[in-house]
């Protein structure tokens, strides 16, 4: 079935600069790859998405892209701030399974002064 | 807004009792998703359901049973807790699969 890696487990970045948070995928029927963001003590909510019809999509600061030959998709935070910090789970979905989502084991994002 | 809640927040148990936990969700969606959170491990997805009276194992379905008896409800039951079992659970729901999830808050589950 679908595995999903996330590369980087911990990510520490000055304020101001940017963040890339990097997943790769092996299934390659899987279509959907969404993004989604756990604050301390907080449940997990969605921040952005990206189908496999694209290879960029941009939500204000922002970025995913996919490279689908790779099997590689990636977040990229621009200028980042301090409500940046928290864990960034990668997903996506898995056609053996009814297209469930397979996640990632999380980055967590620190954003230093 | 989409509201999937968790009850109980957190929850000691001792080893061999049963637990229920229980999840309800007011989003009018059919999928809902019972998920283990360990450190290091990200979501591993226990149960899952895409219509009411009907549960599907997750990848890690041992130990743990799963209840869906209408469409807003969807508990997780641990008839024999394990030391193992402790972590935190999160109950989800969407409205179709490949589309966004929306997560409660999450039990804390101590197992001793």
């Amino acid at each position: 079935g679908e595995k999903v890696e996330q590369h980087e487990s911990t990510l520490s970045v000055r304020e101001g600069d940017s963040a890339v948070i990097n997943c790769t995928y092996t299934d390659t029927a899987s279509s959907y790859f969404p993004w989604y963001k756990q604050e301390a003590g907080k449940s997990l909510h969605f921040v952005i998405d990206i189908r496999s019809n694209v290879d960029r999509k941009q939500s204000q600061r922002l970025i995913v892209l996919l490279d689908k030959k790779a099997k590689r998709f990636s977040l990229h935070i621009t200028a980042t701030q301090p409500e940046d910090s928290a864990i960034y789970f990668c997903a996506a979905n898995e056609m053996d399974s009814n297209y469930q989502l397979i996640w990632g084991s999380g980055t967590k994002l620190i954003i230093k002064p | 807004e989409a509201a999937v809640t968790q009850s109980p927040r957190s929850k000691v148990a001792v080893t061999g009792g049963k637990v229920t936990l229980s999840c309800h969700q007011t989003n009018n969606h059919d999928y809902m998703y019972w998920y283990r959170q360990d450190t290091g491990h990200g979501l591993r997805l226990i149960h899952y359901s895409y219509v009411a009276d009907s549960t599907e194992k997750g990848d890690i379905p041992d130990g743990y049973k799963a209840s869906r008896p209408s469409q807003e409800n969807f508990s997780l039951i641990l008839e024999l807790a394990s030391l193992s079992q402790t972590a935190v659970y999160f109950c989800a729901s969407s409205d179709a699969d490949s589309t966004e999830v929306f997560f409660g808050k999450g039990t804390r589950l101590t197992v001793v």
